[in-house]
């Protein structure tokens, strides 16, 4: 079955201990991302990728980090979690056509509940 | 930068109404569209997308939208609701070609009563 696959789907942690979120796509699909959800904010995207050793940005990147060494795999890794990390995550993946302008649409993972307390 | 409005934060529908929620969006170029929708509990799926052709694109759940190039806008609605289309919805776009890059709305939680 073609799926992203996150876990933990739950993760309460405490400020200052180190954490990694995984994420796994069998779609072969080369763009991948990470957005948060939070109440009144809606998705806001934390980093993406477009290929194996490519990442950038998104729109709150602060706290995070990423790698990607993998095409399936997309973790979010982060160093130090503050409480203001405390979101619903989710982690997403398309297929890109080299050279055209179709975007394929986003695939989700079924997320993430993090607690940082 | 764009940047995606959605109008109704939170819409409450009888079952049987006819459903519309805006979505506005900026930027100067070519865009894809999308409609995403979240049902309690779950992760967000595709309900409908627009890349070209004819603006007015059919989805899944008898779901339709309207892309109108002049308004900036991809309303979606739906003629009829249910009970089971209690969701959140999620308006999305990104630049045409410029799959970097997607922006969601904040979204529109719809509440149908039976």
């Amino acid at each position: 079955e073609a799926q992203v696959t996150q876990n933990p789907r739950y993760l309460i942690t405490v400020t200052g201990k180190k954490l990694t979120v995984t994420c796994s796509q069998n779609m072969n699909h080369e763009y991948m991302s990470w957005y948060r959800q939070d109440p009144g904010l809606g998705l806001r995207q934390i980093y993406y990728s477009m290929n194996v050793e490519v990442t950038d940005k998104g729109d709150v990147p602060e706290g995070y980090k990423v790698s990607r060494k993998e095409k399936r795999n997309f973790p979010l890794i982060l160093e130090s979690p503050s409480p203001n990390q405390t979101s619903l995550y989710f982690c997403a993946s398309s297929l890109v056509f080299s050279g055209s302008s179709y975007n394929s649409p986003l695939h989700f993972g079924n997320g993430t509940r993090l607690t940082v307390t | 930068a764009q940047s995606v409005s959605q109008h109704n934060h939170h819409v409450i529908l009888s079952e049987a109404a006819s459903l519309e929620l805006g979505c506005n969006y900026s930027y100067g170029g070519t865009v894809n569209l999308f409609w995403y929708v979240q049902y309690p509990g779950q992760h967000l799926q595709l309900l409908l997308k627009y890349f070209s052709g004819d603006p007015l694109v059919k989805g899944i759940k008898g779901f339709e939208a309207e892309f109108i190039k002049s308004k900036f806008s991809f309303n979606l609605r739906k003629p009829s609701v249910q009970w089971s289309d209690t969701a959140e919805y999620f308006c999305a776009v990104n630049a045409w070609g410029g799959y970097q890059k997607v922006t969601f709305g904040i979204g529109t939680k719809l509440q149908v009563i039976p």
